[in-house]
């Protein structure tokens, strides 16, 4: 059981680049999310899917496109990548409470560190 | 608006003693408050939750936490600290934005426990 896992660990692009985050998890969680870590303003979230086949927009979602076309993945897309998305960006994901549409607690990938030249 | 705070950049303190990471919140209805932990180069690990019943809630590696009603907290505790428990501490509560739960992140807390 890998838990949250976050491919690749670190990337560097330059500007107008274009890159996928991928993170896949193995709990049969419905509920997955992307955010970004940045100094001093805590984890900000970018977009998350309520479970395959859907997602919807977070708190940061301008610049990055998602997808869920498997239930156990998650993708991250930076169509054109600028130096302000320079960022560590982390997938989590969680379960659903039985009828309620409440997520239980998030369980996090390790991170991916991104640079934008 | 829904929000968390964590009003210390950082809290330093000598092993042994007792530790406090302190945490408000703004939510409108019942709170949902989460503790997380993130150690170097890591993911966040969670901690503990507090979503109904007793006020005092315990979690992993000693740590408990406080639900304050009437002051709208939730700080973190742990009697005596160690210098692993040295890393970055995220409040957080779930907030109901879009037809759905989200959590909200405080800006963290670093904790330095020096030996």
């Amino acid at each position: 059981n890998a838990g949250v896992t976050q491919t690749p660990k670190f990337r560097v692009l330059k500007t107008g680049q274009s890159m996928t985050l991928l993170c896949a998890q193995d709990m049969n969680h419905e509920y997955m999310y992307w955010y970004r870590q940045d100094p001093g303003m805590g984890l900000r979230l970018i977009h998350y899917s309520v479970g395959e086949g859907t997602t919807a927009k977070g708190e940061v979602p301008d610049g990055y496109n998602v997808s869920r076309l498997k239930k156990q993945n998650f993708l991250l897309g930076l169509e054109s990548a600028a130096p302000s998305q320079t960022s560590v960006y982390f997938c989590a994901s969680s379960y659903e409470l039985a009828g309620t549409l409440n997520q239980e607690t998030q369980y996090f990938g390790p991170g991916t560190r991104l640079l934008v030249l | 608006a829904q929000s968390v705070a964590q009003p210390e950049d950082q809290v330093n303190v000598a092993e042994g003693n007792p530790l406090t990471v302190k945490c408000t919140y703004s939510v409108s209805g019942n709170p949902y408050l989460f503790w997380y932990v993130q150690y170097p180069n890591r993911g966040l690990q969670f901690l503990l939750k507090y979503i109904t019943g007793d006020n005092l809630v315990k979690g992993s590696y000693g740590f408990e936490a406080e639900f304050n009603k009437s002051q709208t907290s939730f700080h973190l505790k742990k009697p005596s600290a160690l210098v692993s428990d040295s890393a970055l501490y995220f409040c957080a509560v779930r907030a109901l934005s879009g037809g759905y739960n989200k959590l909200i992140f405080g800006a963290g807390t670093r904790l330095a426990v020096h030996p």
